[in-house]
């Protein structure tokens, strides 16, 4: 499968308890995104990585988020100290930068759920 | 601030009409459109994209207009088939790269 893969699928915790997330870009992009999907909502942006920098950060990603993408392949979404509004949907999103605007390709998703 | 908007959450299409879905947005640096769909428990699939220098563009099925004057987007899906029931999302770019979705509409295909 030459797609974008996250583990795990879902994910349920207990508040205050540490989680992290794992994001396998397609091989070849080098641009990798984490996206953040609540009920009823469209995907929100979170952060991106090219390569192995983090480019940019939401203000949705407060002091408890943190992400790395350590030699540029795999990225890593940690959150500290889980509360119940972080339970959603994080979706991560991998493009190839070519010069000119490409689309995201995104993996299924892993559901936390925070009780 | 919702800069890109669905403002109809459902559709429902008879199988073989035309489906016609559309996406406001309100932010004039937005230069890049991509609509995706979305199955339950599973991640946005990409359909279709438009740059902000063309009005039209098609693949098979899928057509997507750009109205830039009017900040308004459509998706056009014809024939549609039941496999097409799912929910599909807008978004927009603004050069950075990042994507800036809308809520979604959810669309029902009759058999």
């Amino acid at each position: 499968d030459t797609g974008v893969s996250q583990n795990p699928r879902h994910k349920i915790t207990k508040r205050g308890q540490n989680v992290t997330f794992r994001c396998d870009p397609i091989s070849e992009h080098n641009r990798l995104y984490w996206y953040r999907q609540t009920l009823g909502q469209g995907p929100e942006f979170l952060t991106y990585f090219q390569n192995e920098a983090q480019l940019e950060k939401s203000r949705l990603l407060s002091d408890r988020f943190s992400a790395e993408r350590p030699k540029g392949s795999f990225s890593t979404l940690e959150i500290q100290r889980t509360e119940q509004g972080d339970s959603a949907m994080y979706l991560c999103a991998s493009s190839a930068s070519l010069g000119g605007h490409t689309e995201a390709f995104f993996g299924q998703g892993t559901r936390l759920t925070v009780v | 601030d919702q800069q890109v908007k669905q403002n109809s959450p459902s559709l429902s299409v008879q199988e073989g009409r035309i489906s016609i879905l559309n996406c406001d947005y309100t932010n004039s640096m937005f230069d890049y459109f991509l609509w995706y769909k979305k199955y339950p428990a599973e991640g946005p699939t990409f359909l279709i994209s438009i740059s902000s220098i063309k009005d039209k563009n098609e693949d098979g099925r899928f057509t997507v207009f750009l109205n830039k004057s009017a900040k308004h987007l459509s998706l056009h899906i014809v024939p549609s088939q039941p496999g097409d029931s799912a929910v599909y999302f807008c978004a927009a770019s603004d050069g950075n790269e990042k994507l800036t979705f809308g809520t979604g509409t959810r669309l029902t295909i009759i058999p």
